[in-house]
């Protein structure tokens, strides 16, 4: 079975730009969430979409978006990137069926913003 | 507030000894909590998990310790093994709820596993 596939794995953005990451989850798997990574922060939840609505939301501003297909991929949108914005943006899925479900991750994105 | 800890930021073992990575947490609603490993521009990878009605799970050469009345959870590798060598988050999530997707990580631990 395919893993989390991301794309693309590399963005070189400016500031004041938008960017639109896509994330396509584990087949059968209904729950794509997405975190930011940077050396400074670790680790932070952004959000997670589950059959097409935002189910949990992280604290980040409103230029971080996403949303999701009824195929269960997802996209998240960042609008009038910052310097700080500069991250690896991770998606992870899960099946969601309740209970204690494990999310697996893909590779990430890298954005750089200058 | 940083939920989830992880106080050594990097641990460095011989091949073949134990490697021990501890976690520390305060939301005492955790049920849920599960080790990634992480190699440079790769994301996550799900090494085990453990669920608040256990205090250990054992997969392999990685067993996972949990001590609710410590909030403290650790992970063990025995024997560790030049592979090993990566960073290891722990995270945690309320788990038996439906809909709570959200991990809440810690800041990762480098773990380097000398030959």
């Amino acid at each position: 079975k395919a893993g989390v596939t991301q794309t693309p794995r590399y963005l070189i953005k400016t500031r004041g730009q938008q960017v639109t990451l896509s994330c396509s989850p584990i087949s059968g798997h209904r729950s794509v969430s997405w975190y930011q990574q940077t050396p400074g922060q670790g680790l932070q939840f952004l959000f997670e979409y589950f059959s097409e609505t935002q189910r949990n939301k992280g604290n980040f501003p409103g230029r971080f978006s996403g949303r999701q297909f009824s195929n269960s991929r997802s996209e998240m949108n960042v609008s009038t990137l910052e310097l700080g914005d500069s991250a690896l943006y991770l998606c992870a899925s899960s099946l969601s069926r309740g209970g204690q479900d494990t999310q697996y991750f893909g590779p990430g994105t890298r954005l750089t913003v200058l | 507030d940083q939920q989830v800890k992880q106080n050594s930021p990097s641990l460095s073992v011989q091949e073949g000894r134990i490697s021990i990575l501890n976690c520390d947490y305060t939301n005492s609603m955790f049920d849920y909590f599960l080790w990634y490993k992480k190699y440079p521009a790769e994301g996550p990878t799900f090494l085990i998990s453990i669920s608040s009605i256990k205090d250990k799970n054992e997969d392999g050469r990685f067993t996972v310790f949990l001590n609710k009345s410590a909030k403290h959870l650790s992970l063990h590798i025995v024997p560790s093994q030049p592979g090993d060598s990566a960073v290891y988050f722990c995270a945690a999530t309320l788990g038996s709820n439906f809909g709570n997707e959200k991990l809440t990580f810690g800041t990762g631990t480098r773990l380097t596993i000398i030959p």
